[in-house]
């Protein structure tokens, strides 16, 4: 099994641009979930999917989007990078309890 | 809102040192506890899980008790090596697995 693996690992983006983080696990886990990784802070959560089709908002939900459309992938959309999203994002998955997470992302924007 | 602290935020030992790393929560309703370990520009690992009926887990050097009722975990690890140097972030799940994390202990043990 490959896990939780997150693409690309490093992105550059400007002010205003679009783009999606990829998200996919092999595990055949119902839940997955977004989070954000700050100097300072605890991870926080994002979005998470309790299954295909399903969505819902965590803490710090605003500038981005989530769709589940089948139970291996969980792509977050940043709808118009603000330099206040320049973090390190990490998805995980889990089936009843115990959550294991991907390498992550690092987002920077300028 | 879930608050998780983590005591001390940092920690620096000589290889062979017994330590204890803690964790505190401020809402005891809680499905579970995870301690995860992160290495320097790395992902998370899962260490141990203990349920909320569990009073303690242990894998290897590696002991986590959970106290519910006074909102405390500890993460105990034997005879500390180099390779334990990492960030270790405890986690309590709230809701529908939602984990909510400190800001971890980052650990340095020296040879």
């Amino acid at each position: 099994n490959a896990g939780v693996t997150q693409t690309p690992k490093f992105q550059v983006l400007k002010t205003g641009q679009s783009m999606t983080l990829q998200c996919a696990q092999d595990m055949n886990h119902e839940y997955m979930s977004w989070y954000r990784q700050d100097p300072g802070m605890g991870l926080r959560l994002i979005h998470y999917s309790v299954g295909a089709g399903i969505t819902d908002q965590g803490e710090v939900p605003n500038g981005y989007n989530v769709s589940r459309s089948t139970t291996e992938d969980f792509p977050l959309r940043l709808l118009s990078a603000a330099p206040s999203q320049t973090s390190v994002y990490f998805c995980a998955s889990g089936l009843q309890r115990e959550q294991y997470f991907g390498p992550g992302t690092r987002l920077t924007v300028t | 809102k879930q608050e998780v602290t983590q005591i001390p935020a940092a920690l620096s030992v000589p290889e062979g040192e017994n330590l204890v790393l803690n964790c505190s929560f401020t809402d005891s309703a809680i499905y579970n506890l995870q301690w995860f370990r992160q290495d320097p520009g790395k992902g998370l690992t899962s260490l141990l899980l203990i349920q909320s009926s569990q009073r303690e887990q242990t894998s290897g050097r590696l002991n986590a008790s959970l106290d519910k009722s006074s909102g405390r975990s500890t993460l105990y690890i034997a005879a500390s090596q180099p390779g334990d140097s990492a960030t270790y972030l405890c986690a309590p799940t709230t809701g529908f697995q939602k984990l909510v994390f400190g800001t971890g202990t980052r650990l340095l043990v020296s040879p």
